[in-house]
């Protein structure tokens, strides 16, 4: 799988191999981060989240990673399926009322 | 469970008109969240409500934007005297809580404008 920051707005990746979303974020009071995936013409699913006194978290298929150091969250999913195929948002929770910060997302495209 | 319901989920409106969108969040759910999604880019938080009360509404601009949750019934987010640049996705998250996260969102209002 290769991984791409959020400048690169596309991920291209095999049916079965491993992806990797990576995303900075900006405010280092942010204490929670979560991952959504959103399918055309629908909203923002949840897939899984962080808090900021962990490091890792798994979930089926899908891990998540944060690097507080560097302000870096990513999102793995192993063995990538073509119902994987969507638009990835990070989000962080800047600790004021729950609101959450959006990045711009990327594009995930699972080839057959 | 139901999940966030949003009505309607196509809107068209004419420029000056004013539209109505409607958020019933998830049972047992008493916060909403507001955001906005344009074309190609994230969601943009707008306002967040809990029952009768405006809790945080930074992000909604000054005029012609309201956003209301009553005692009784759906959020409304309401916008008068639409403009083409309100052509957007507004989406509505909800939480039981304050702080309550995950935040699940419904599948959203697509407005557009004459």
């Amino acid at each position: 799988g290769e991984s791409v920051g959020l400048h690169l707005p596309t991920l291209s990746v095999q049916e079965g191999d491993n992806s990797i979303i990576n995303c900075a974020y900006s405010n280092s009071a942010s204490d929670y981060f979560i991952w959504y995936k959103q399918e055309s013409g629908k909203g923002p699913q949840f897939i899984i989240d962080i808090r900021s006194n962990m490091d890792k978290r798994q979930g089926q298929r899908v891990t998540v990673l944060l690097n507080k150091t560097v302000k870096h969250l990513s999102l793995q999913i192993a063995a990538t399926q073509p119902g994987d195929s969507a638009v990835y948002f990070c989000a962080e929770n800047p600790g004021a009322n729950s609101k959450l910060t959006f990045g711009k997302g990327i594009t995930l495209s699972v080839r057959p | 469970n139901a999940g966030v319901m949003q009505n309607p989920r196509h809107l068209v409106r004419r420029r000056g008109q004013e539209a109505r969108l409607r958020c019933s969040p998830m049972k047992g759910h008493s916060h909403v969240y507001w955001y906005r999604q344009l074309p190609e880019e994230g969601l943009k938080f707008m306002v967040y409500l809990q029952k009768e009360n405006i809790i945080d509404e930074s992000g909604m601009p000054k005029e012609r934007f309201s956003a209301e949750f009553p005692k009784e019934g759906p959020s409304i987010l309401r916008i008068q005297q639409v403009v083409r640049g309100d052509s957007a996705a507004y989406f509505c998250a909800s939480s039981p809580n304050r702080g309550g996260q995950p935040q699940h969102f419904g599948d959203g209002t697509r407005l557009s404008i004459l």
